[in-house]
């Protein structure tokens, strides 16, 4: 499968961003997609995730995430989005999105799209 | 502050072994399976191990996985240049309702 990110950029704090994945090479319809993000000279950090619709589409999201992000998908599309509102410079990093297997275990990725908050 | 705690570095000499272990609590690595992460900064993170200790199709059996309680370990042998990279484990955490890694693990290969 391959995965391809866009719509990183430069934003001021305050501001919003949509972020797109756009998805090839295997049943998009049936995967569970999440994002994950790395802050400068940081770590690997989860963003949030969201289910397949026949799983019921749910969402969940990481505690510094939560009520300013939001993940969505369109599966006529084969794409995944990040909706990111009311932005910080802490939100600063390289986004990557990918497939979730099992809930657990992130099996492909995309080679990441930049956003920086300043 | 990770959930999940990982050593900052472990090195070894060419042909050698590593391992990192991964620790964490009953309501992530004591209750669901983990994988483990290389990564290049600035490339995409590639799945070596998981659910615990399954490898995907394509990476070599250099690399091994395994929990016991609440830790995980990820063992490299017959280390190369080429395993210099971070290292993460992840696992899902019920409590948080979320995925969590841990802080990195840097492979120096001497």
């Amino acid at each position: 499968g391959q995965l391809v990110e866009s719509g990183g950029g430069s934003v001021k704090p305050g501001g919003s961003l949509r972020l797109s994945c756009a998805v090839s090479g295997f049943s998009f319809s049936y995967a569970w997609m999440s994002w994950v993000r790395q802050a400068p000279g940081k770590g690997l950090e989860w963003v949030g995730r969201i289910k397949s619709n026949p799983d019921g589409g749910a969402t969940d999201y990481a505690a510094p995430v939560k009520g300013r992000f939001s993940v969505s998908r369109d599966d006529s599309k084969r794409t995944f989005y990040l909706q990111m509102d009311s932005l910080k410079t802490e939100d600063t990093a390289l986004y990557y999105c990918a497939t979730l297997y099992d809930g657990t275990a992130l099996d492909f990725w995309g080679q990441g799209t930049l956003v920086t908050v300043s | 502050q990770s959930v999940l705690t990982q050593p900052p570095s472990v090195s070894a000499a060419p042909g050698q072994k590593v391992t990192i272990s991964c620790s964490g609590s009953t309501s992530n690595i004591g209750n669901n399976h983990v994988s483990w992460y290389q990564h290049l900064p600035g490339t995409a993170p590639k799945l070596l191990i998981f659910d615990n200790n399954r490898r995907p199709s394509g990476i070599p059996d250099r690399f091994s996985g395994s929990k016991s309680g609440t830790s995980a370990t990820l063992g490299i042998t017959g280390l190369q240049t080429g395993d210099e990279a971070d290292y993460y484990c992840g696992t899902w955490d019920t409590s948080l309702s979320g995925l969590v890694f841990g802080e990195g693990t840097k492979v120096t290969v001497l």
